[in-house]
């Protein structure tokens, strides 16, 4: 079946300027999470959506971040006014709920802020 | 708190020998924990996890990983490494006693090449 889709794959945008990114998860997984990936950096966890509701939002950075799920489905991760430190990979996962499940990452979107 | 640790950046292993990358944790109590791959410009794939039960997982791509509580240790092993196993690692560790969150952290990653 399919996979957790994620788009656009790569994104370049100027300092300053708003960016939406997009996080299709496997149907019927109730948990989404994204992380940032840095180069050379491991995951770093940004928030975590049961169904539509984010119970922990404690890794978003600063309020530039923002995200939201609707229908259970799909996520958005909006950054304002980017900064070059959010340059990085960013990357949506999906889970059956339950802690022990695996996570499924989609193949990530590189944001580059220029 | 948890956290993970992964010592080595980089480990380079011959074709056919096998290869080890290591992971060790700090958790509060009994650990959930994960290995998982990452190939050039892929997301990152889930190869085996440990949760209860026998110390010896068996995981995906003939991979296995050995639970060592007294060690705090989660070292990844394959008896025969594959060229086609090159890439980027990952452990990753929760805290079951955590409620309302079932985030996974991540170490940062250990690079391995296999040399024909």
């Amino acid at each position: 079946g399919a996979g957790v889709s994620q788009s656009p794959s790569n994104k370049v945008t100027e300092k300053g300027k708003d960016v939406e990114l997009r996080c299709d998860p496997i149907s019927g997984h109730t948990a989404l999470y994204w992380y940032r990936q840095r180069l050379g950096q491991g995951l770093e966890f940004l928030i975590y959506f049961q169904g539509n509701s984010a119970p922990d939002k404690s890794g978003l950075p600063s309020d530039r971040f923002s995200a939201e799920r609707t229908g259970e489905s799909v996520s958005t991760l909006t950054i304002q006014r980017t900064q070059q430190e959010d340059s990085a990979v960013y990357l949506c996962a999906s889970s059956i709920t339950g802690a022990p499940s695996p996570l499924h990452f989609g193949n990530g979107t590189r944001l580059t802020v220029t | 708190a948890q956290s993970v640790a992964q010592p080595e950046d980089q480990v380079n292993v011959a074709e056919g020998n096998p290869l080890t990358v290591k992971c060790t944790y700090s958790v509060s109590g009994n650990p959930y924990l994960f290995w998982y791959v990452q190939y050039p410009n892929r997301g990152l794939q889930f190869l085996l996890k440990y949760i209860t039960g026998d110390n010896l997982v068996k995981g995906s791509y003939g991979f296995e990983a050995e639970f060592n509580k007294s060690q705090t240790s989660f070292h990844l092993k394959k008896p025969s490494a594959l060229v086609s196993d090159s890439a980027l690692y990952f452990c990753a560790v929760r805290d079951p006693r955590w409620a309302g969150s079932y985030q996974l952290t991540f170490g940062k990653g250990t690079k391995l090449s296999v040399i024909p």
